[in-house]
This record gives C-alpha cells, structure tokens and sequence, in this order.
C-alpha cells in the first residue's frame, strides 16, 4: 500500500511556530488532512488541503503543499499548551476500491514546554 | 449536530463474554467505519460500510462482527476476544466520494481492556 511518512517527536516552547512535516506516496490523492489527537479522545480534523492548492491558512494554522515532492506540512503559530497532543496526516486515495482507506501517517507527538 | 457518539466509552470483558460497541451519528453520512488503534500509533482500519452494506473488510477476525442496522446506526459485535485485541476502538463517519471533501468525523471511541 502507500506510505505516509511523518517525525514522530517535535518539542517546542509556548509562543513558537511548530511545524510539522509529512511525506506522502499516492500521487492521485485529492485530498490530504491534519488530525489532532489528544490523550484518552478521538480524532479531531483539523484542517484539509485539496490537492490543487499550494497553501491554506486558517486561524493559527497554516498548511503548505508541495504537490511535486509530496510534502505537506502544519505549521501552528504561537504555539500553546493545550497544542500539546498527537497529529496525524492522512490522504484519501482516490482509487474506486481504496476510497474508503484514509492513509494515516504514524502520528507526531508535540510536547509543548513553558 | 456534528458529533459521533460512542458507546461505551470504558469496556472490561474476560474472553468468554459477548459485548457490543455501538456508534451513532446523525449528520446524514452514508458511509461509517470502525477503527482499532493501539497506543501511541495511528489508527488502524477494519471495516467501512457505505448504504448501510459492508464495503471493506481489513481481514478482521471473525470474534469481530460489525453490523450496520441503519444509516445511523454501526455496531461491533465482540465474542471470545484475545488479551492483544484490547485497544481503542473509533467509530467515524463521512460522506461518500464526490459528495463533500471527504473528511472523516471521529467519535471519542471506546477503550476495551480484554482479561
């Protein structure tokens, strides 16, 4: 199958910029997200990027794609404690028989210091 | 109403029992799934329904039987489970392909501790 790559640990201190980087295989995904999972919850989506974008930006969030290298990346700004949890990209193949199979990447903790 | 509920959240079950999770949504999604995710990793896919039919199947155990019984409604029937299959397990929902951007709705899942 296709494999989504991310770091697994990124530390950083209130107020910074996180960033967070994932790689991705499927060329013909069409669209590709951010979960954040915090302990003992589920999955909360946090944003998406369809693939014909470059850049979307909401709020503190800003996701960058660079379709040629398949790259994605979360960028959060001024960071906070409550930032502190586990992100998760995926991709939705868009496949007939693989449309259901959301690819997650491994996840990457954040841990936020004061 | 934008919310996956699942039911129940805590589940302790010794390996000759029968239990059943349950999930809820009323978003209007044609499509629902069940998750198994261990600690520290991304969740793992089982099963996806779409039109209240099973869709896929990751090759699950048949000691795990999900059920579909409306477009609202996804069960997970477990029976004679292992100590390994203790984990989270999440429900989410979507909408079908080319019906919105597909993202996936997660409930807060329930945590199943198998003795």
């Amino acid at each position: 199958g296709e494999d989504v790559e991310q770091s697994l640990f990124l530390s950083v201190r209130e107020g910074d910029s996180s960033v967070i980087n994932c790689t991705y295989t499927d060329s013909s995904s069409t669209y590709l997200y951010w979960y954040k999972q915090e302990p003992g919850a589920g999955l909360q989506l946090l944003t998406y990027i369809f693939s014909n974008m470059d850049m979307k930006q909401d709020q503190r969030l800003t996701v960058l794609l660079n379709k040629k290298d398949k790259h994605l990346s979360l960028r959060i700004a001024d960071t906070q404690t409550g930032d502190s949890a586990i992100y998760f990209c995926a991709e939705r193949p868009t496949t007939t028989d693989s449309w259901g199979k959301l690819q997650f990447g491994a996840g990457t903790q954040v841990v936020v210091t004061p | 109403d934008t919310e996956v509920t699942q039911t129940p959240k805590h589940l302790v079950m010794g390996m000759t029992n029968k239990k059943s999770l349950k999930c809820e949504q009323h978003m209007g999604h044609r499509a629902m799934y069940w998750y198994k995710q261990k600690a520290k990793k991304p969740p793992e896919l089982m099963f996806v329904y779409s039109y209240e039919k099973l869709s896929i199947n990751e090759s699950v155990p048949s000691r795990f039987s999900p059920e579909c019984p409306n477009s609202s409604l996804l069960n997970l029937h477990l029976h004679a489970l292992q100590p390994e299959d203790s984990a989270l397990y999440l429900c989410a929902s979507s909408q079908l392909p080319g019906q919105d951007t597909g993202e996936l709705f997660f409930g807060e899942g329930s945590r199943l501790t198998v003795l």
